[in-house]
């Protein structure tokens, strides 16, 4: 069935330096995506999100990017810092009339080198 | 305000035995998803609950049955347990159903020997 997925497994790097993180997703229905951190042990813990009418969406240290065209969705963190360890999900939804579940990508562990 | 809870945070069980599994929702939240994650993946969806009623379920067996309370809080049940249900049972709530945000609990970890 069409999913969620990821381009890169593990991503490492330097402390101060920016992350890009990637996500294709195949369901052109999906109107509505989500990233998540989920640290060791935890649950997933809400980023940022971003609906299909829109092409960015800025928080704190993190902008979400989405390109319709070739369905490609990223996640940008700035000046990334050791707490930044986790792995990142990303996660699409289908508005429908019955719900709002979540369908998850693989995930992307990033790594932050002191 | 409190998250999402779950309990209990860690359980052990042998196969064929029975497990409940539970969940409180954010204060306001009606609507609750329980998803199974197996470790090294994403979570996959079981079901979704909203105003009590099953909104969603997601392609697992009939061993898997879940239910909504009155006060929004949820069980998920899990018989005939098998190695492979072996997971970390998420749990998530929203306001409603129409593309609101999930806010993910802990977890239960859930060993199945």
């Amino acid at each position: 069935g069409e999913s969620v997925g990821l381009h890169l497994p593990t991503l490492s790097v330097q402390e101060g330096d920016n992350s890009i993180i990637n996500c294709a997703y195949s369901n052109s229905a999906s109107d509505y995506f989500i990233w998540y951190k989920q640290e060791s042990g935890k649950g997933p813990q809400f980023i940022i999100d971003i609906r299909s009418n829109m092409d960015k969406r800025q928080g704190q240290r993190v902008t979400v990017l989405l390109n319709k065209t070739v369905k490609h969705l990223s996640l940008q963190i700035a000046a990334t810092q050791p707490g930044d360890s986790a792995v990142y999900f990303c996660a699409e939804i289908q508005a429908n009339n019955a719900g709002n579940m979540l369908t998850f990508g693989g995930g992307t562990r990033l790594m932050v080198k002191p | 305000d409190a998250g999402v809870t779950q309990s209990p945070t860690h359980l052990i069980k042998t196969r064929g035995q029975q497990v409940t599994l539970r969940c409180s929702p954010i204060s306001g939240h009606k609507s609750v998803s329980w998803y199974q994650q197996v470790l090294g993946q994403g979570p996959q969806f079981i079901f979704q609950y909203y105003e009590k009623e099953e909104r969603g379920r997601g392609n697992f067996p009939d061993r898997f049955s879940a239910r909504q309370f009155p006060n929004y809080s949820s069980e998920l049940n899990v018989n005939a347990l098998l190695l492979g249900d072996s997971a970390l049972y998420l749990c998530a709530s929203s306001f409603d159903v129409y593309q609101e945000t999930q806010y993910f609990g802990p977890g239960t970890r859930l060993l199945v020997l």
